[in-house]
């Protein structure tokens, strides 16, 4: 069965400092890689999508970046956190498009 | 989709039955999803509907989809203390008949909460 890894599950730093959240998913192939941003009170906002190694869709500019470097790894990154970047971050995986979303456990990121 | 929208809380008492409403805007969105949020954890697909379907029903959940309204609804029946989360309603992103991978567009989440 297919399974997917989020951590750190949580994470307190700095403003400025930087920032790599890292995800990983078991059990299938050539994935559709997706990380959301989850405000407090608020619903999901899509931040990146993935359809292959090395191919990084992004929904909204912003301070954060993400990077693929293999199939089943999918990376969230900052060179210099901001205080707006707190949240809860999720991945999720897809085996196509049109199919549903599954997603890890989250981190939950807080900045000083 | 654009805008998913759903109420923010809903009360039940123990043993009657939920019902979590939503409206959606993309007429064209191929599934539709529930998802379910437990405090401090990741979302869990609860259930999903084809558009092309009225009604799909597991166990103590019943799907209702109404797509002249634009409205998806998620009954649960006896509801019961292991309900209490955060629902959210999530619809694809863009049209996928225009290729890419965009997605979920989610609602703010409905929080049920459940009475003794």
């Amino acid at each position: 069965s297919q399974t997917i890894h989020q951590w750190p599950a949580t994470l307190v730093q700095p403003v400025g400092s930087p920032l790599s959240l890292e995800c990983t998913v078991e059990g299938t192939s050539n994935p559709n890689l997706y990380w959301y941003r989850q405000a407090a009170g608020r619903g999901l906002q899509l931040l990146f999508y993935s359809v292959g190694i090395g191919q990084i869709s992004s929904e909204v500019p912003q301070n954060l970046s993400a990077s693929r470097p293999q199939d089943r790894q999918f990376i969230l990154s900052s060179k210099k956190l901001l205080l707006s970047d707190s949240g809860f971050y999720l991945c999720a995986w897809s085996v196509h498009r049109d199919q549903p979303q599954h997603f890890g456990d989250g981190t939950r990121l807080s900045i000083l | 989709g654009e805008d998913v929208e759903q109420s923010l809380f809903l009360s039940v008492r123990e043993g009657d039955s939920s019902v979590i409403n939503c409206t959606y805007t993309d007429s064209s969105s191929t599934y539709l999803y529930w998802y379910k949020q437990e405090p401090g954890a990741g979302l869990q697909l609860l259930t999903y509907i084809f558009s092309n379907m009225d009604m799909k029903q597991d166990q103590r959940l019943t799907v209702l989809l109404n797509k002249k309204d634009k409205h998806l609804s998620l009954r649960i029946a006896d509801t019961q203390t292991g309900d209490s989360a955060i629902y959210f309603c999530a619809e694809p992103a863009a049209d996928y008949s225009g290729g890419g991978a965009d997605g979920l567009t989610f609602g703010k989440g409905t929080h049920l909460i459940i009475q003794p």
